[in-house]
């Protein structure tokens, strides 16, 4: 078990550009959740998947963003047409559902500057 | 609505003193969770502890104790003789409808 990994761990983009960030959760665990963390916040959710089903989208996620988890397995937050706003670090975290309300381990996170 | 409040932004403190996190949070329902994350300078959220609406038990783990009061929607965080170490941000997160919301954080830091 080696934790929740991101990748990439910085990302650097233009405005303008579209960028897709994975993420592998911990392997027995059939959730996963895509939070987002700006300066002097604590995270915000975004959305999470039951194994490959998605359950919930935040109304923070506007239409240039998708996040799929093809497999349920790993997961991908795709950014279309990145803006400064998204500037950010995107964390993703995983828990098992086999009891109510388990803890969620969270990855190190993306972060991601839009110039 | 659902929020957790953190009015404390930035507490110093020198090693060795005790330290308490607050945390108010708001909920209209009964059954929730409440949960504690620090979040070092390396970025990562470590899990520190989740408590059920039901179990009103402070609970106190080595140097770290909780104290929840539902009286006063309050589940505050306790450091006993801090240590350079504990330095971090911390977050308390309520967690009623299977995701987390976090409070803004409570940057701790201790000098030695």
């Amino acid at each position: 078990d080696t934790g929740v990994s991101q990748d990439p761990r910085h990302k650097i983009t233009k405005r303008g550009q579209n960028v897709t960030f994975r993420c592998d959760p911990i392997s027995e665990h059939n959730r996963l959740y895509w939070y987002r963390q700006t300066l002097g916040q604590g995270p915000e959710f975004l959305t999470y998947f039951q194994n490959e089903a998605q359950l919930e989208k935040s109304r923070l996620l506007s239409d240039r963003f998708s996040a799929e988890r093809p497999k349920g397995s790993f997961s991908t937050l795709e950014i279309q047409r990145t803006e400064q706003g998204d500037s950010a670090m995107y964390l993703c975290a995983s828990s098992s559902w086999t009891e109510d309300y388990s803890p969620l381990h969270f990855g190190n996170g993306t972060r991601l500057t839009v110039t | 609505a659902q929020k957790v409040t953190q009015a404390q932004t930035e507490i110093s403190v020198v090693e060795k003193e005790d330290v308490t996190l607050d945390c108010v949070y708001e909920t209209r329902d009964t059954t929730y969770y409440l949960f504690w994350y620090k979040q070092p300078p390396s970025g990562e959220l470590v899990f520190l502890i989740r408590r059920n609406s039901f179990d009103e038990q402070n609970e106190i783990s080595g140097r770290y104790s909780w104290n929840f009061q539902k009286s006063t929607s309050s589940f505050n965080f306790t450091i006993t003789a801090s240590q350079v170490v504990d330095s971090a941000v911390y977050f308390c997160a309520l967690d009623n409808t299977d995701k987390l919301i976090f409070g803004t954080g409570t940057r701790l830091q201790v000098f030695p």
